[in-house]
Protein backbone atom coordinates (compact mmCIF):
# COMPACT_ATOMS: atom_id res chain seq x y z
CA UNK A 1 0.00 0.00 0.00
CA UNK A 2 0.97 3.60 -0.15
CA UNK A 3 3.41 4.64 2.27
CA UNK A 4 4.84 8.51 3.10
CA UNK A 5 8.14 9.60 4.23
CA UNK A 6 8.73 12.96 5.87
CA UNK A 7 12.38 14.69 5.97
CA UNK A 8 13.41 16.22 8.28
CA UNK A 9 11.74 15.22 11.69
CA UNK A 10 13.33 18.69 13.18
CA UNK A 11 14.13 21.70 11.44
CA UNK A 12 15.64 24.30 13.09
CA UNK A 13 15.88 27.92 11.14
CA UNK A 14 16.54 31.02 11.35
CA UNK A 15 13.68 34.06 11.77
CA UNK A 16 13.61 35.52 8.00
CA UNK A 17 15.73 32.24 6.51
CA UNK A 18 13.19 30.00 4.18
CA UNK A 19 12.30 26.29 5.27
CA UNK A 20 11.93 23.39 3.12
CA UNK A 21 10.00 20.14 4.46
CA UNK A 22 10.27 17.13 1.82
CA UNK A 23 8.22 13.62 1.19
CA UNK A 24 8.25 11.18 -0.63
CA UNK A 25 5.63 8.55 -1.41
CA UNK A 26 5.52 5.14 -3.01
CA UNK A 27 1.57 4.85 -4.64
CA UNK A 28 2.60 5.96 -8.30
CA UNK A 29 -1.28 6.48 -8.30
CA UNK A 30 -1.67 9.51 -5.34
CA UNK A 31 -2.92 12.31 -6.70
CA UNK A 32 -3.58 14.83 -3.99
CA UNK A 33 -1.05 16.37 -1.75
CA UNK A 34 -1.87 17.89 1.09
CA UNK A 35 -0.01 19.81 4.18
CA UNK A 36 -1.60 20.16 7.64
CA UNK A 37 0.07 22.85 10.29
CA UNK A 38 -0.11 21.49 14.17
CA UNK A 39 -0.19 24.58 16.61
CA UNK A 40 0.75 23.51 20.12
CA UNK A 41 -2.12 22.43 21.87
CA UNK A 42 -4.40 22.27 18.77
CA UNK A 43 -5.59 19.74 15.93
CA UNK A 44 -3.69 19.93 12.84
CA UNK A 45 -5.59 22.59 10.12
CA UNK A 46 -4.71 22.12 6.35
CA UNK A 47 -2.58 24.99 5.56
CA UNK A 48 -2.16 24.65 1.54
CA UNK A 49 -2.79 21.37 -1.23
CA UNK A 50 -1.86 20.68 -4.40
CA UNK A 51 -3.28 17.80 -7.64
CA UNK A 52 -1.06 15.67 -9.85
CA UNK A 53 -1.94 18.09 -12.92
CA UNK A 54 0.23 21.33 -11.33
CA UNK A 55 4.02 21.35 -10.40
CA UNK A 56 3.83 24.07 -8.11
CA UNK A 57 0.85 26.13 -5.97
CA UNK A 58 1.72 29.63 -3.77
CA UNK A 59 -0.25 30.96 -1.33
CA UNK A 60 1.64 34.19 -0.05
CA UNK A 61 4.73 33.15 2.27
CA UNK A 62 4.29 29.04 1.30
CA UNK A 63 4.51 26.85 -1.08
CA UNK A 64 4.31 23.25 -2.21
CA UNK A 65 5.99 21.83 -5.00
CA UNK A 66 5.43 18.18 -6.73
CA UNK A 67 7.37 16.30 -8.49
CA UNK A 68 5.55 12.88 -9.98
CA UNK A 69 8.36 11.52 -11.77
CA UNK A 70 10.51 11.39 -8.38
CA UNK A 71 7.02 10.61 -6.91
CA UNK A 72 8.37 13.77 -4.05
CA UNK A 73 6.31 16.70 -2.82
CA UNK A 74 7.75 19.92 -0.62
CA UNK A 75 6.51 22.76 1.27
CA UNK A 76 8.20 25.73 0.99
CA UNK A 77 8.13 28.79 3.77
CA UNK A 78 9.35 31.98 2.96
CA UNK A 79 10.58 34.64 5.17
CA UNK A 80 10.00 32.10 7.84
CA UNK A 81 7.96 34.11 11.08
CA UNK A 82 7.92 32.87 14.72
CA UNK A 83 4.18 31.93 14.45
CA UNK A 84 5.33 29.32 11.57
CA UNK A 85 6.82 27.30 14.71
CA UNK A 86 4.95 24.23 14.84
CA UNK A 87 4.51 20.28 13.38
CA UNK A 88 3.81 19.85 9.65
CA UNK A 89 2.32 16.97 8.36
CA UNK A 90 2.37 15.91 4.46
CA UNK A 91 -0.30 13.38 3.30
CA UNK A 92 -1.17 12.09 0.30
CA UNK A 93 -3.98 9.92 -1.56
CA UNK A 94 -5.49 8.43 -4.53
CA UNK A 95 -8.54 7.75 -6.08
CA UNK A 96 -7.88 4.25 -6.18
CA UNK A 97 -7.88 4.21 -1.68
CA UNK A 98 -10.21 5.71 1.12
CA UNK A 99 -7.51 6.98 3.42
CA UNK A 100 -5.35 9.87 3.30
CA UNK A 101 -1.69 8.45 4.25
CA UNK A 102 -0.14 10.93 6.59
CA UNK A 103 3.76 11.38 7.28
CA UNK A 104 5.47 11.21 10.18
CA UNK A 105 5.49 15.18 10.88
CA UNK A 106 8.11 17.93 11.09
CA UNK A 107 9.20 19.73 14.06
CA UNK A 108 9.63 23.27 12.52
CA UNK A 109 11.75 25.78 15.08
CA UNK A 110 11.93 29.37 14.27
CA UNK A 111 14.69 30.66 16.23
CA UNK A 112 14.98 34.76 16.80
CA UNK B 1 -11.87 27.46 15.55
CA UNK B 2 -12.39 24.40 13.01
CA UNK B 3 -16.47 23.99 14.05
CA UNK B 4 -15.61 20.67 15.40
CA UNK B 5 -16.00 19.94 19.16
CA UNK B 6 -14.80 16.90 20.68
CA UNK B 7 -15.59 16.18 24.90
CA UNK B 8 -14.07 15.81 27.14
CA UNK B 9 -11.03 17.56 27.04
CA UNK B 10 -9.12 15.88 29.55
CA UNK B 11 -9.56 12.61 30.73
CA UNK B 12 -7.82 10.05 33.18
CA UNK B 13 -8.54 6.78 34.08
CA UNK B 14 -6.92 3.13 35.05
CA UNK B 15 -5.73 0.58 33.26
CA UNK B 16 -8.30 -1.86 32.32
CA UNK B 17 -11.34 0.64 32.16
CA UNK B 18 -13.55 1.71 29.74
CA UNK B 19 -13.98 5.13 28.35
CA UNK B 20 -16.03 6.97 25.43
CA UNK B 21 -15.02 9.88 23.41
CA UNK B 22 -17.41 11.97 22.13
CA UNK B 23 -17.03 14.26 18.47
CA UNK B 24 -19.34 16.41 17.03
CA UNK B 25 -19.00 17.47 13.25
CA UNK B 26 -18.91 20.75 11.55
CA UNK B 27 -22.60 21.36 11.04
CA UNK B 28 -22.86 20.10 7.01
CA UNK B 29 -20.47 17.63 7.28
CA UNK B 30 -20.60 13.41 6.62
CA UNK B 31 -17.67 12.04 7.75
CA UNK B 32 -15.96 11.85 10.92
CA UNK B 33 -12.46 10.42 11.72
CA UNK B 34 -10.54 9.53 14.52
CA UNK B 35 -6.68 9.68 15.04
CA UNK B 36 -4.35 8.47 17.35
CA UNK B 37 -1.12 10.90 18.06
CA UNK B 38 1.03 9.86 21.07
CA UNK B 39 3.86 12.00 22.64
CA UNK B 40 6.17 12.58 19.74
CA UNK B 41 4.36 11.00 16.87
CA UNK B 42 2.54 11.25 14.22
CA UNK B 43 -0.85 10.92 13.54
CA UNK B 44 -2.29 7.30 13.31
CA UNK B 45 -5.50 7.11 11.58
CA UNK B 46 -8.15 4.97 13.34
CA UNK B 47 -11.61 4.61 11.72
CA UNK B 48 -13.77 6.88 9.18
CA UNK B 49 -17.70 7.18 9.27
CA UNK B 50 -19.20 8.43 6.36
CA UNK B 51 -23.14 8.98 6.64
CA UNK B 52 -23.72 6.75 9.60
CA UNK B 53 -21.27 4.09 7.72
CA UNK B 54 -17.95 2.94 8.52
CA UNK B 55 -15.80 3.92 5.56
CA UNK B 56 -12.07 3.18 6.06
CA UNK B 57 -10.31 1.75 8.95
CA UNK B 58 -7.03 2.34 9.89
CA UNK B 59 -4.76 0.86 12.54
CA UNK B 60 -7.68 0.21 14.67
CA UNK B 61 -7.38 -2.06 17.96
CA UNK B 62 -9.98 -4.79 18.34
CA UNK B 63 -10.62 -2.97 22.01
CA UNK B 64 -11.23 0.40 20.15
CA UNK B 65 -14.54 0.94 18.40
CA UNK B 66 -16.59 3.56 17.13
CA UNK B 67 -20.23 4.70 15.98
CA UNK B 68 -21.60 7.62 13.72
CA UNK B 69 -25.41 8.05 15.04
CA UNK B 70 -28.29 9.66 13.01
CA UNK B 71 -27.29 12.94 13.81
CA UNK B 72 -23.82 12.78 12.79
CA UNK B 73 -22.20 12.97 16.12
CA UNK B 74 -19.50 10.08 16.70
CA UNK B 75 -18.37 8.01 19.71
CA UNK B 76 -15.26 6.24 20.16
CA UNK B 77 -14.73 3.95 22.69
CA UNK B 78 -11.94 2.64 24.28
CA UNK B 79 -12.09 -0.65 26.37
CA UNK B 80 -9.67 -2.77 28.72
CA UNK B 81 -7.17 0.37 28.75
CA UNK B 82 -3.92 -0.14 28.51
CA UNK B 83 -0.88 2.35 29.57
CA UNK B 84 -0.04 2.56 26.17
CA UNK B 85 -3.31 3.58 25.23
CA UNK B 86 -2.32 7.11 26.56
CA UNK B 87 -1.97 9.82 23.83
CA UNK B 88 -4.18 12.80 22.05
CA UNK B 89 -7.08 11.51 20.17
CA UNK B 90 -8.26 13.64 17.51
CA UNK B 91 -11.78 13.88 15.88
CA UNK B 92 -11.47 15.64 12.24
CA UNK B 93 -14.95 15.75 9.94
CA UNK B 94 -14.87 16.61 6.28
CA UNK B 95 -18.44 17.31 3.88
CA UNK B 96 -18.35 14.38 1.59
CA UNK B 97 -16.54 11.08 1.79
CA UNK B 98 -13.68 10.80 -0.21
CA UNK B 99 -10.20 11.35 0.97
CA UNK B 100 -9.07 14.46 -1.25
CA UNK B 101 -11.43 16.63 0.63
CA UNK B 102 -9.98 18.98 3.54
CA UNK B 103 -10.14 17.48 7.06
CA UNK B 104 -11.31 19.75 9.32
CA UNK B 105 -9.71 18.73 12.70
CA UNK B 106 -11.25 19.44 16.89
CA UNK B 107 -9.22 20.38 20.02
CA UNK B 108 -8.74 16.63 20.84
CA UNK B 109 -9.33 14.41 23.82
CA UNK B 110 -5.99 14.06 25.65
CA UNK B 111 -6.09 10.30 27.60
CA UNK B 112 -3.83 9.55 30.53
CA UNK B 113 -4.21 6.02 31.73
CA UNK B 114 -2.47 5.19 35.12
Amino acid sequence: GENVEQHPSTLSVQEGDSAVIKCTYSDSASNYFPWYKQELGKGPQLIIDIRSNVGEKKDQRIAVTLNKTAKHFSLHITETQPEDSAVYFCAASSRSNYQLIWGAGTKLIIKP
Amino acid sequence: DSGVTQTPKHLITATGQRVTLRCSPRSGDLSVYWYQQSLDQGLQFLIQYYNGEERAKGNILERFSAQQFPDLHSELNLSSLELGDSALYFCASSLGGGNQETQYFGPGTRLLVL
